[in-house]
């Protein structure tokens, strides 16, 4: 069965290190989206991706985060420098379909915990 | 403004039926999604109504109103795998609005 990958599973970092988190969705998945979840909240999106281009990336702190999908498949979300409030799980998830987005398939998510 | 409000925590035993409630304001309304997320999990696709009335799925049903701007998810017959956060989701556009999830505790 086709599945979103995610990794790393786990980080463990320093405040102000950098730290990368890769996502590769489902072949043909045009929509991609990248969410981060505190613990006891529901997700919350950080940017949306159609193909290779940023369709929404209006709650994603652009000082310390960036995010891309160079060639409109895989996908990096990197934190530089990282800070307490970032720890977190990064999600990310993608949908075959514009507009109506239909289902959302979930990657497991990278869980960063940040010292 | 976009707003999904739910119960933070339920309980209930096995066996039992649950009902957890989602209401919703959101512009631009196309459907809402139910989904389940266990501790330490990515959430999973429970249901999607984009009409009124109840949509049936096994032990699981969802309910949409559009005009009262209210969903339910209810579960019948609970298992203790059912213990999970159960997130509701509108859809606007092509946005997403999650609720907060609200946590099911079934208990033997």
């Amino acid at each position: 069965e086709a599945e979103v990958a995610q990794s790393p599973r786990y980080k463990i970092t320093e405040k102000s290190q950098a730290v990368a988190f890769w996502c590769d969705p489902i072949s043909g998945h045009a929509t991609l989206y990248w969410y981060r979840q505190i613990l006891g909240q529901g997700p919350e999106l950080l940017v949306q991706f159609q193909d290779e281009s940023v369709v929404d990336d209006s709650q994603l702190p652009k000082d310390r985060f960036s995010a891309e999908r160079l060639k409109g498949v895989d996908s990096t979300l990197k934190i530089q420098p990282a800070e307490l409030g970032d720890s977190a799980m990064y999600l990310c998830a993608s949908s075959s379909r514009w507009g109506n987005t239909g289902e959302l398939f979930f990657g497991e998510g990278s869980r960063l915990t940040v010292l | 403004g976009q707003n999904i409000d739910q119960p933070t925590e339920m309980t209930a035993t096995e066996g039992a039926i649950v009902q957890i409630n989602c209401t919703y304001q959101t512009s631009g309304f196309n459907g809402l999604f139910w989904y389940q997320q266990h501790a330490g999990e990515a959430p999973t696709f429970l249901s999607y109504n984009v009409l009124d009335g109840l949509e049936e799925k096994g032990r699981f049903s969802s309910f949409l109103s559009r005009s009262k701007g209210y969903s339910y998810l209810l579960l019948k017959e609970l298992q203790m795998k059912d213990s999970a956060s159960y997130l509701c989701v509108g859809q606007a556009g092509t946005a997403l609005i999650f609720g907060k999830g609200t946590t099911l505790s079934v208990s033997s």
